[in-house]
């Protein structure tokens, strides 16, 4: 059964802080893995979008990590700022025309 | 701006009430969708259309219709509103084929609630 799993389901951090977000997934087979952003009541919207052959992508203080051996992915998020607080939803591309979302990981950064 | 826009953003509904969702986009892409997102669940697909004038089924299409009016604007319809519907409705749009390279862009979302 094709699955993305995310964890942590919510992370709190403190401003200026790292941190890092987890996604494993058994889809197969696999096209490429996106990771979006999803303000509370706004839409996702796109960060990084890997294929198997790529083991990083960086977007400003946003950086994906891919491993297919393993089937995992993780987001780094440096420097966190207020604006960071948001959802992070994890998606994996199984060809030929199937998308599947994971759930998200809730991230709540404070001052 | 150019982008995804989703009409309207709140709605009560009764059941067995109908009402159609619009979204419409500026951004001459060719294929276009239709999702939910319910709490603690990754966004499910309803309906997509890949092309002017072609439509096909998602995971979840069971109590909607969808319209793919041209390229620009793609409909959700529900024609006998169900509880189980209440959930936020999402549209997006991409320049190319579902699973391809092209990333999505999102509209803001709809938030129907049936009571």
């Amino acid at each position: 059964k094709n699955q993305v799993e995310q964890s942590p389901q919510s992370l709190i951090i403190l401003e200026g802080k790292n941190c890092t977000l987890q996604c494993n997934y058994t889809v197969s087979p696999f096209s490429n893995l996106r990771w979006y952003k999803q303000d509370t009541g706004r839409g996702p919207v796109s960060l990084t979008i890997m294929t198997f052959s790529e083991n990083t992508k960086s977007n400003g203080r946003y950086t994906a990590t891919l491993d297919a051996d393993t089937k995992q992915s993780s987001l780094h998020i440096t420097a966190s700022q207020l604006s960071d607080s948001a959802s992070y939803i994890c998606v994996v591309s199984a060809a030929p025309d199937k998308l599947i979302f994971g759930t998200g990981t809730r991230l709540q950064v404070f001052p | 701006n150019a982008g995804v826009t989703q009409t309207p953003k709140f709605q009560v509904l009764k059941t067995g009430q109908s009402m159609t969702l619009q979204c419409a986009q500026d951004m001459n892409h060719n294929s276009m969708y239709w999702y939910r997102q319910d709490p603690g669940m990754g966004l499910r697909l309803i309906y997509y259309s890949a092309s002017e004038g072609t439509t096909d089924k998602g995971e979840v299409p069971n109590g909607y219709n969808v319209s793919r009016l041209n390229k620009r604007e793609f409909s959700l319809r529900l024609e006998s509103a169900a509880p189980s519907q209440t959930s936020v409705y999402f549209c997006a749009s991409s320049e190319g084929q579902r699973t391809g390279w092209y990333g999505y862009t999102f509209g803001s979302g709809t938030r129907l609630t049936v009571v």
